[in-house]
C-alpha cells in the first residue's frame, strides 16, 4: 500500500515570496490534514479536510496560508507571503475517515522542510 | 481544551539499557485516544501504538511497552534493552473522540539517544 506522499521535500526561499506543497493521501482516505512542526516542538494542526470540506481551520493564519482539497484525493497548502517564523516542517497526514477505534490511525508523509530566508 | 506534556526534552543511554518516556495529558472527555509516535531523521511520524480512554490494560509489543494510568492521566512508554536504531523523537498524543472530525493534540515530544 502506497503511503503519503508530499512533495518537495525541501523548499527555501526568501521573505514575502510565495511557495506551495503538494500532498496526496493514501487511497481512499477521506481525512486530510496539514501540521505545522517548528523545530524543537510537536507538531501543530493547521487545516482538516473531510472529502473535499473544511472541519477545522482554527489555527490556520488565513491571511497568508491557504489550503484545498477540492476533489476530495490530494492537496495544496499554499503561503504568500512567507514570514520568517514560517519556517517549519509541513506534515501532511490522511486517516480513512470512518468512525470506530480502529480508524484512529493517522498516516504521516515525510514533510516538506521550508527555509524562508 | 486537550493538552499533552513531555517534561522530558532529552534523554541518553547507553545500548542495553532500560528507558521510559513520560506522558501527561488533560482532557476534558470522558472518551479519548492515546497515541505514541516516533519520528527517525528521516522525519516521517510512524504509528507505535493507540489505546483508548476505556482500556487501561498495559501492552508489550517486543521490546516496547506501554503504562495507562487514567488516575495519574499518564500514558508512559518503556523501551527495555535499548538499540542504536532506537533513536529518534518520540511523540505522545491525543485525540477526542468526535467521530469522524478527530485531530491529534501532540506534545513536544522527548529525543531519545542510544549510543554504543
Amino acid at each position: 500500500e502506497a503511503g503519503v506522499a508530499q512533495s518537495p521535500r525541501y523548499k527555501i526561499i526568501e521573505k514575502r515570496q510565495s511557495v506551495a506543497f503538494w500532498c496526496n493521501p493514501i487511497s481512499g482516505h477521506a481525512t486530510l490534514y496539514w501540521y505545522q512542526q517548528i523545530l524543537g516542538q510537536g507538531p501543530k494542526l493547521l487545516i482538516q479536510f473531510q472529502n473535499n470540506g473544511v472541519v477545522d481551520d482554527s489555527q490556520l493564519p488565513k491571511d497568508r496560508f491557504s489550503a484545498e482539497r477540492l476533489k476530495g484525493v490530494d492537496s495544496t497548502l499554499k503561503i504568500q507571503p512567507a514570514k520568517l517564523e514560517d519556517s517549519a516542517v509541513y506534515l501532511c497526514a490522511s486517516r480513512s475517515g470512518r468512525h470506530g477505534p480502529l480508524n484512529e490511525k493517522l498516516f504521516f508523509g515525510s514533510g516538506t522542510q521550508l527555509s524562508v530566508l | 481544551a486537550q493538552k499533552v506534556t513531555q517534561a522530558q526534552t532529552e534523554i541518553s543511554v547507553v545500548e542495553k539499557e532500560d528507558v521510559t518516556l513520560d506522558c501527561v495529558y488533560e482532557t476534558r472527555d470522558t472518551t479519548y485516544y492515546l497515541f505514541w509516535y516516533k519520528q527517525p531523521p528521516s522525519g516521517e511520524l510512524v504509528f507505535l501504538i493507540r489505546r483508548n480512554s476505556f482500556d487501561e490494560q498495559n501492552e508489550i509489543s517486543g521490546r516496547y511497552s506501554w503504562n495507562f494510568q487514567k488516575s495519574t492521566s499518564s500514558f508512559n512508554f518503556t523501551i527495555t534493552a535499548s538499540q542504536v536504531v532506537d533513536s529518534a523523537v518520540y511523540f505522545c498524543a491525543l485525540s477526542e473522540d468526535t467521530g469522524t472530525a478527530s485531530k491529534l493534540t501532540f506534545g513536544t515530544g522527548t529525543r531519545l539517544q542510544v549510543t554504543l
